[in-house]
């Protein structure tokens, strides 16, 4: 059973380019989260996903930003027009079915987002 | 906010200690989970403790879950430079969503 498998590792973009982040959950995951990570701090969570539904995104900035989990394929999250402050490290996590006390998640290895 | 807060930010100690880490947190929770960075890497799952639990194990790891004060800690028993990484607690609430704190740098000399 893969892990969860991020794409790509690292993406360079200039500023006023497009970035799409890809993220296949672990196989049986219906539950996939975004984070994202600046040098030095912890993690800031930006959306929560089911397949097709969005069920929390109050991390994530209103403009530019978007996110989703198709029926079919990976989650992606896109940021439009990228800005310097755009760099930074955005980890998928994903979970199974959440019970009463929720679930392990389990991460991928991040895509690294540098804005030149 | 639930954000989870670690305690210290940082820690030193020598192979062969003990380390404590701790995790208070504002509101109330489905879970608590623990997880391992090293530098520049993905986070590794360590220990997910439910609400309804006071401790749990696993291997050198023990955590401890108090709800009436809303914290949590870690300990790593026996440390090893293998050990040196950044820690993080992370509290689930009834949605399934997981708020991260900012983390405690564990260095482990040999």
């Amino acid at each position: 059973n893969a892990g969860v498998m991020q794409n790509p590792r690292h993406l360079v973009r200039r500023r006023g380019q497009e970035a799409r982040l890809r993220c296949s959950p672990m196989k049986g995951h219906s539950h996939v989260y975004w984070y994202r990570q600046l040098p030095e701090e912890g993690l800031k969570f930006m959306v929560y996903l089911q397949k097709e539904n969005i069920i929390d995104e109050s991390g994530m900035p209103k403009e530019r930003f978007s996110a989703e989990f198709p029926k079919e394929g990976p989650s992606i999250l896109r940021i439009q027009q990228v800005v310097r402050g755009d760099s930074a490290a955005y980890f998928c996590a994903s979970s199974p079915q959440v019970g009463a006390y929720g679930a392990e998640a389990f991460f991928g290895q991040g895509t690294r987002l540098t804005v030149v | 906010s639930q954000q989870g807060e670690e305690d210290p930010q940082a820690l030193s100690i020598q192979e062969g200690e003990n380390a404590t880490m701790n995790c208070s947190y504002k509101t109330s929770i489905n879970n608590l989970q623990w997880y391992r960075q090293n530098s520049g890497r993905g986070l590794v799952h360590l220990i997910l403790i439910r609400s309804n639990e006071r401790e749990k194990h696993s291997g050198r790891l023990r955590v401890t879950l108090d709800t009436s004060k809303k914290s949590s800690s870690l300990l790593i028993t026996a440390s090893r430079a293998a050990d040196t990484a950044s820690y993080f607690c992370a509290v689930g609430g009834s949605q399934g969503n997981l708020i991260f704190g900012k983390g405690t740098k564990l260095s482990v000399k040999p």
